[in-house]
């Protein structure tokens, strides 16, 4: 089955930048686009951008275009998403997520990365 | 960018009851690319219906989507505790993709 495992939380200082990993199984990685969105406490869902793992296009919310990159590896079916510039507001719950069909719901998720920006 | 609004916030409802969630966009939402996840604590989003109504693989028969142009709907039927959650409806007809704040569901 389809199953995305995402590497471990992350405490970061502000100012700093986190990598946060996504590997894939299941299915054909480069097939369907990759994206990401974050949660955080309180808030609604954000979507911050996607990755397309055949030719590595991308494509990122305006809110997160000067301090996000998303990149990929093939080879080990993991997408990354680094983002930069971390403040305080940037605590939250991020997760990778699969592009479900032809167009943008998402299915499955994965399993979430908490990071954490704290002096 | 479309702004969806989930109401109500929080919805008491007891077991074996229906529950009816709604989500209004600011604009209206092109060939009703609007999807509904559920949230467990602890959990990822799973996804329960897209394009408005139709059911993902292996979601029970007691989730229904419905609605177009900016207004539309999750119907719950005969609660099972399983389905006390938080609810998101996402719409992904135009960029940036956005999320409604969502509605807890919880027990009565």
């Amino acid at each position: 089955q389809v199953q995305f495992v995402q590497s471990g939380a992350e405490v970061k200082r502000p100012g700093a930048s986190v990598k946060v990993s996504c590997r894939a199984s299941g299915y054909t990685f480069t097939n369907y686009d990759l994206h990401w969105v974050r949660l955080a406490p309180g808030q609604r869902p954000e979507w911050m951008g996607w990755i397309r793992p055949r030719n590595g296009d991308t494509k990122y919310s305006q809110k997160f275009q000067d301090r996000l990159t998303i990149t990929r590896d093939t080879s080990a079916s993991t997408a990354y998403m680094e983002l930069s510039g971390l403040t305080f507001e940037d605590t939250a719950v991020y997760y990778c997520a699969k592009k479900g069909g032809a167009t943008d719901w998402f299915d499955p998720w994965g399993q979430g990365t908490l990071v954490t920006v704290s002096s | 960018e479309n702004v969806l609004t989930q109401s109500p916030g929080t919805l008491s409802v007891s077991p074996g009851e229906s529950a009816t969630l709604s989500c209004r966009a600011s604009q209206s939402v092109r060939s009703n690319y609007v999807a509904w996840y559920q949230q467990k604590a602890a959990q990822a989003p799973r996804l329960l219906i897209y394009g408005a109504s139709y059911r993902a693989t292996g979601i029970a028969d007691r989730f229904s989507g419905s609605g177009s142009g900016t207004e539309f709907t999750l119907t719950v039927s005969r609660l099972e505790p399983e389905d006390f959650a938080v609810y998101y409806c996402q719409q992904y007809g135009s960029s940036p993709i956005t999320f409604g704040q969502g509605t807890r569901l919880e027990i009565k």
